[in-house]
């Protein structure tokens, strides 16, 4: 069956550090991959999305995430964290019939 | 949030009433979709629409109704509303179905059955 794992469930950083954030998935054929970022009380904004081509993508807030298709995997990165990027983090992979979601990263950032 | 308004925001409610919680959308587009989020679970799609009185179940459909008699409205009913339905509901939109299509997300309704 298809699924989207995110091992994290909470995740502590301090501010300028450095992030990455897992996500695998398992399904036969490469699906498109996306990331959304959900702070307190709000709906999901995505953060980027890779559809195909190169294989490293780069969205906004300064988020970037690589596709890795030998691992399964599609990882979100950010070089140096800012204090706003504390939210919940959802993978998510569409496989052209489906739409799933992983079970989300929590973000704290400290001073 | 892309001009999407669910509501209400809140609602409190008592177990075995009907509840019935509105997605409205400015962006004419086609699909809509209804998830629940609870901890530990992320989001799973409730039902989906690929367009005026065409509806389909998601993963979590047991207990749930839609309706959309208009593009820009997609309803979800609570028959008679649970405990197991205490829950964040959001409502998402995409101009075309699945594959390549990014799906938009309301604020949520947060629902509370006791």
């Amino acid at each position: 069956a298809q699924s989207v794992t995110q091992p994290d469930i909470h995740i502590t950083v301090s501010e300028g550090a450095s992030l990455e954030l897992r996500c695998n998935y398992s399904y036969g054929a490469t699906p498109y991959l996306f990331w959304y970022v959900q702070s307190p009380g709000q709906g999901l904004q995505l953060l980027l999305k890779y559809f195909s081509g190169d294989t490293l993508v780069q969205g906004i807030k300064g988020f970037e995430a690589e596709f890795k298709r030998s691992q399964s995997s599609f990882n979100l990165r950010k070089p140096s964290v800012h204090w706003s990027d504390a939210a919940e983090y959802f993978c998510a992979v569409d496989t052209g019939n489906q739409f799933y979601f992983g079970t989300g990263t929590s973000l704290t950032v400290i001073p | 949030d892309a001009g999407i308004t669910q509501s209400p925001r809140h609602k409190v409610t008592e177990t075995g009433t009907p509840v019935t919680l509105r997605c409205h959308q400015t962006e004419n587009h086609r699909y809509m979709y209804w998830y629940r989020q609870d901890p530990g679970h992320g989001l799973r799609l409730i039902h989906y629409s690929y367009g005026v009185k065409d509806t389909d179940k998601g993963e979590v459909s047991d207990g749930y109704s839609v309706s959309r008699s208009k593009t820009e409205d997609f309803l979800l009913t609570l028959e008679s509303a649970t405990s197991s339905q205490t829950s964040v509901y959001f409502c998402a939109i995409s101009e075309g179905g699945l594959a390549k299509n990014i799906q938009y997300f309301g604020a949520g309704t947060r629902l509370s059955v006791l």
